[in-house]
């Protein structure tokens, strides 16, 4: 089946304790995104890859790191968590200009 | 990007058909119309998109006006199922940052047995 996977699903942390954010999809997709979804500001990107070792800026980078090793995966890095990171976080996927596919989310509370 | 203008909310009656409105007049003439979907908080899922014809799939149809100012989906029989978030999006083509997707508020439709 085809999907995007996102781990953990659910995270409640601590401030400035680094997490990762593992993100997978096996549609082959060159493009790959991160967005965030907070009550009111609706969904906004993080940050976005081209394809492997291609990555970019999007709306709401800061405090936030990616890496792009593989074409399959697209992990979100938190390496110093902090409270207004609270959120609940979307990886997408799609071909170059073509239709994005989302993963289920992942809800995570910094305390 | 253009923006999009829709209804907070509706609601239908299961069976029935839902026709969601959404207006964007300053689409550009190479931007098209995306409508995704949300049910309460799960992750967005495409529905539909058109650029200028009307657009059918298993999932739905989309009529677009033919100044293209405006645009409506329709769930041709609601089911319970259907009650999410409707997200009306213009995108240009190409990739890169053109890929990003610029969600609103959406429509929140409530189907009611």
């Amino acid at each position: 089946e085809a999907q995007v996977t996102q781990n953990p699903r659910y995270l409640i942390t601590v401030t400035g304790k680094k997490l990762t954010v593992t993100c997978s999809q096996n549609m082959n997709h060159e493009y790959m995104s991160w967005y965030r979804q907070d009550p009111g500001l609706g969904l906004r990107q993080i940050y976005y890859s081209m394809n492997v070792e291609v990555t970019d800026k999007g709306d709401v980078p800061e405090g936030y790191k990616v890496s792009r090793k593989e074409k399959r995966n697209f992990p979100l890095i938190l390496e110093s968590p902090s409270p207004n990171q609270t959120s609940l976080y979307f990886c997408a996927s799609s071909h170059p200009g073509d239709t994005q596919y989302f993963g289920p989310g992942t809800r995570l509370t910094v305390l | 990007d253009a923006k999009t203008t829709q209804p907070p909310s509706m609601d239908c009656a299961e069976g029935r058909a839902a026709n969601l409105p959404c207006n964007h007049s300053t689409i550009s003439g190479n931007e098209y119309v995306y409508w995704y979907r949300q049910i309460h908080s799960q992750g967005p899922q495409y529905i539909i998109h058109g650029l200028k014809n009307n657009e059918t799939n298993e999932m739905a149809s989309l009529i677009i006006t033919e100044d293209r100012k405006s645009s409506t989906l329709i769930l041709p029989h609601a089911t319970l199922r259907d009650t999410a978030v409707y997200y009306c999006i213009v995108r240009p083509p190409g990739t890169g940052a053109n890929s990003k997707l610029t969600f609103g508020k959406g429509i929140t439709l409530s189907v009611r047995p």
